[in-house]
């Protein structure tokens, strides 16, 4: 069975201050992804990794992957206020309409 | 911008009773699926669908649920009998291809009484 795990769960931090979530799983995958989601509102995409080493940037966040290490990073640069939410990873294996196996979420809040 | 719509966005039911949520997915997509959250945890799978039928489906997805494309554009999912533990908000997603990315949907809140 796969298994994500993230951490860590929560994350306080300062406006301007960088930081990293991580995401591992258990078996081998195809696809990474990470999404955003706001209080009571819906996942939107982020981040889709595909294959080792691929690096994704938008604004103040990074996405990395190592499918050798099982493992995926979101790098925060110089964090705003707006970046307040609740991140998810979540991997893919390529079956026939495979599904997404989500991480726990990291409850991230950024204080001016 | 095609999208994902849901409804209804919030639906109260008493338990016991049966709930309909629907789905419209993006109208070139080909596969489509069902997600739940549970308030403050993390997103869970229910089921996937591909030509008229259910492709795959997790330990939740037990006999008091069922999902239908009844027409060309709608996506159904069916709760027969709502458990107090149903209470939560479900996601639909579609996807153009098996290697496309899934698009979600905004969510309906299923809250049972």
């Amino acid at each position: 069975e796969l298994k994500v795990e993230q951490n860590p769960l929560f994350l306080s931090m300062q406006e301007g201050k960088n930081y990293t979530i991580y995401c591992n799983y258990s078996t081998t995958s195809d696809r990474l992804y990470w999404y955003r989601q706001d209080p009571g509102k819906s996942l939107e995409s982020l981040f889709v990794l595909l294959s080792n080493g691929a690096v994704k940037q938008e604004g103040r966040l990074m996405a990395s992957l190592d499918t050798k290490a099982r493992l995926s990073t979101l790098h925060i640069t110089a964090a705003v206020h707006d970046l307040s939410a609740t991140y998810f990873c979540a991997v893919e294996k390529a079956t026939s309409g495979s599904r997404l196996t989500f991480g726990e979420g990291t409850q991230l809040t950024v204080n001016p | 911008e095609p999208e994902v719509t849901q409804t209804p966005s919030h639906q109260v039911t008493q338990m016991g009773q049966e709930v309909i949520l629907r789905c419209v997915p993006i109208s070139n997509h080909l596969y489509f699926y069902w997600y739940r959250q549970i308030l403050g945890q993390k997103v869970e799978f229910l089921v996937s669908f591909y030509n008229n039928e259910i492709s795959e489906k997790s330990e939740i997805f037990d006999d008091q649920f069922s999902v239908e494309r009844p027409d060309g554009s709608n996506f159904t999912l069916k709760i027969r009998s709502t458990k107090l533990e149903d209470s939560a908000m479900y996601f639909c997603a579609s996807r153009p291809t098996d290697s496309g990315e899934q698009y979600f949907g905004p969510g309906t809140r299923l809250t049972v009484t």
